[in-house]
């Protein structure tokens, strides 16, 4: 079946670092695949997705690119900032017409000034 | 984007009983979906909710354990039978992206319940 594995953490960060969160999929045929980010206190929020090979998907600075030779889709920000401090989910939706989400175990990230 | 409302946001409940989640969204939409979060682990999908027929529970869950309403396109119930600590999780509702086909879900901000 679908899986997601995602970098575990937690990750503590300066502000201004660089930020890679490593997430790789298993899945059959051509998923769809999401960053999902929880902010303290908030509901999950969509931070960006890709649908199909080679696309990128970015947002609020941060960006993934969808590699099927690597079946991978990392999240990198070049510059942290303290908001930035949330719980980051990799997600995947297997190739079919449902809407079932498959998530990763999710990284939290604190950022400090 | 559709706006989700859970309620209760927070509860603390005893072993054996039994408590009823609502969602309710701003916008009318064919299925809602109800995930659990249990502490450190990912989000699980328990079930899909489809208005005027039966809910779709994923392996591992059952309709006895966590029995589901959907009594229009806009609301649903998630109800957690017979509590006990293993059930102390965050309970989502969430619903997909309105005339799109990419999967995006909207969530709401989440049931967190504490089983004694």
């Amino acid at each position: 079946g679908d899986s997601v594995t995602q970098m575990e953490g937690p990750v503590t960060l300066s502000e201004e670092a660089f930020l890679t969160i490593n997430c790789t999929y298993t899945a059959t045929g051509y998923p769809s695949l999401f960053w999902y980010v929880q902010y303290p206190g908030e509901g999950l929020q969509l931070l960006l997705k890709a649908t199909k090979a080679d696309d990128k998907g970015s947002n609020k600075g941060f960006e993934a690119t969808y590699r099927k030779e690597t079946t991978s889709f990392h999240l990198e920000k070049g510059s942290v900032q303290v908001s930035d401090s949330a719980v980051y989910f990799c997600a995947l939706r297997g190739g079919g017409s449902n809407y079932k989400l498959t998530f990763g175990k999710g990284t939290l990230l604190t950022v400090n000034p | 984007s559709a706006v989700i409302s859970q309620k209760p946001s927070r509860d603390i409940c005893q072993r054996g009983t039994s408590l009823t989640i609502q969602c309710q969204v701003d916008s009318q939409v064919t299925m809602m979906f109800w995930y659990r979060q249990q502490p450190g682990q990912s989000l699980t999908l328990i079930a899909t909710a489809n208005q005027g027929s039966e809910a779709t529970y994923e392996s591992g869950f059952v309709i006895d354990k966590f029995p589901i309403s959907r009594p229009n396109l806009t609301f649903s119930t998630l109800t957690v039978s017979n509590m006990s600590p293993e059930d102390s999780s965050i309970y989502l509702c969430s619903v997909p992206e309105a005339g799109a086909h990419t999967g995006e879900l909207f969530f709401g901000e989440g049931s967190r319940l504490t089983v004694l």
